[in-house]
Parts: structure tokens; C-alpha cells; sequence
């Protein structure tokens, strides 16, 4: 069974530019949230996708975007990066009931200069 | 809006004491809770699940309890050793969601150091 997967592990942006950030589910999951943590804070919910559509977000501005693919993959682009934009980025599966919880990635950590 | 705290921020002890962690939610209707172990840099690693109809779980020296009547839960880690130093959080999920219970909310941790 393979666990989360997330690509790069890290990246280094200038403000105004855009990023694409990648992850893989767990085997046998249908379900991708993303969550932003900011150093010294607790993850933050930005949305979750379910059957390639948006199932749910939180209170992030419309540059944070996402998609998922037939393969339960999934990509969280941001536009027009801000320098508070900088944190790490966890991708989460699960099962669209939650039931069995939540598997996360080792994350991607995000610069932006 | 849901709010998790944790409690302590901070937790320094020698090695082999038992010690509790503390969580608790504004909003006591929780579906799931789960607690994590974060190492400095890294991603999240689930520790314990507890589902909706249950009160308990143990995962070795760890055994986490929620009391769903006033949204508190606690880990308490037996024995513990250097290997235990981490970050931990706890996070649920809220029980009426409109039938999909996709949102996790988090505490921001309690930093654990287990000193030899």
C-alpha cells in the first residue's frame, strides 16, 4: 500500500509568480484535501476534491485553485504569489466519509522572496 | 467556526514520565478526531483515529479518549523516550457537514521534548 506522495519537497518563488504543486493519493482513496501551515501554527483547510470537483473550502482567496484527475490525483495551483503564501502545503486522502481519517504527505514547503 | 486548543503549548520532561496532552473544541459535535505526530520540517504522521461511535483508542504506549459531551480529548503518552519529542496536534471533523465531512481542524500543537 503506498502512502501520500507530494512533489517538490521544497520551492523557492518571487512574489507574483505561480505555483503548481502535485500529490498522489493513497492507494484505495478517492478523496485530496490541501491544508497550509504557517510556522508555528496548525494546518489550515483549503479545499477538498471528490470525483474531479471541489467538495468543499476553506477561506482562501480564488488565486488558490486545484484540480484532481481520474487517478484521484491531485494539483494545487496558486497565482499571484504573496510573500505571506510562504508555508508548507500538506496533501491529505482519505475516503470521501472520512471514516478511516486522514493520510497525509511529508508536504512541500514554499518560499516565496 | 470550530476553534481547537491545545494544552500545554510546551512540555519538557525527563525520560520515562507518563504525561497528558490536552485538546479541546468550541464546537463539541465531532465526528472524527484523530491525533498527529509532526517532526520539525515534516509532514503529518496519524497516530490514533477515533470514529464517530467510538470513546477510545490505544496504539501501544498512546491512548487517546474523547468526551464528546464537552469536545475534550486527551493523549497520554506512557514511558515516555527522546524518540517522543515532536510536535503533536489533534484535529476533527464536524459531524453535521452537509453528509460529507471533508474539513479537519486543528489545534496548534503541543511541542513535546523528552529529555534523556
Amino acid at each position: 500500500e503506498t502512502g501520500v506522495t507530494q512533489s517538490p519537497t521544497h520551492l523557492i518563488k518571487t512574489r507574483g509568480q505561480q505555483v503548481t504543486l502535485r500529490c498522489s493519493s493513497q492507494s484505495g482513496h478517492n478523496t485530496v484535501s490541501w491544508y497550509q501551515q504557517a510556522l508555528g501554527q496548525g494546518p489550515q483547510f483549503i479545499f477538498q476534491y471528490y470525483r474531479e470537483e471541489e467538495n468543499g473550502r476553506g477561506n482562501f482567496p480564488p488565486r488558490f485553485s486545484g484540480l484532481q484527475f481520474p487517478n484521484y490525483s491531485s494539483e494545487l495551483n496558486v497565482n499571484a504569489l504573496e510573500l505571506d503564501d510562504s508555508a508548507l502545503y500538506l496533501c491529505a486522502s482519505s475516503l470521501v466519509t472520512a471514516i478511516y481519517g486522514y493520510t497525509f504527505g511529508s508536504g512541500t514547503r514554499l518560499t516565496v522572496v | 467556526k470550530q476553534e481547537v486548543t491545545q494544552i500545554p503549548a510546551a512540555l519538557s520532561v525527563p525520560e520515562g514520565e507518563n504525561l497528558v496532552l490536552n485538546c479541546s473544541f468550541t464546537d463539541s459535535a465531532i465526528y472524527n478526531l484523530q491525533w498527529f505526530r509532526q517532526d520539525p520540517g515534516k509532514g503529518l504522521t496519524s497516530l490514533l483515529l477515533i470514529q464517530s461511535s467510538q470513546r477510545e483508542q490505544t496504539s501501544g504506549r498512546l491512548n487517546a479518549s474523547l468526551d464528546k459531551s464537552s469536545g475534550r480529548s486527551t493523549l497520554y503518552i506512557a514511558a515516555s523516550q527522546p524518540g517522543d519529542s515532536a510536535t503533536y496536534l489533534c484535529a476533527g471533523t464536524p459531524e453535521n457537514s452537509g453528509g460529507s465531512n471533508y474539513k479537519l481542524t486543528f489545534g496548534k500543537g503541543t511541542l513535546l521534548t523528552v529529555n534523556p
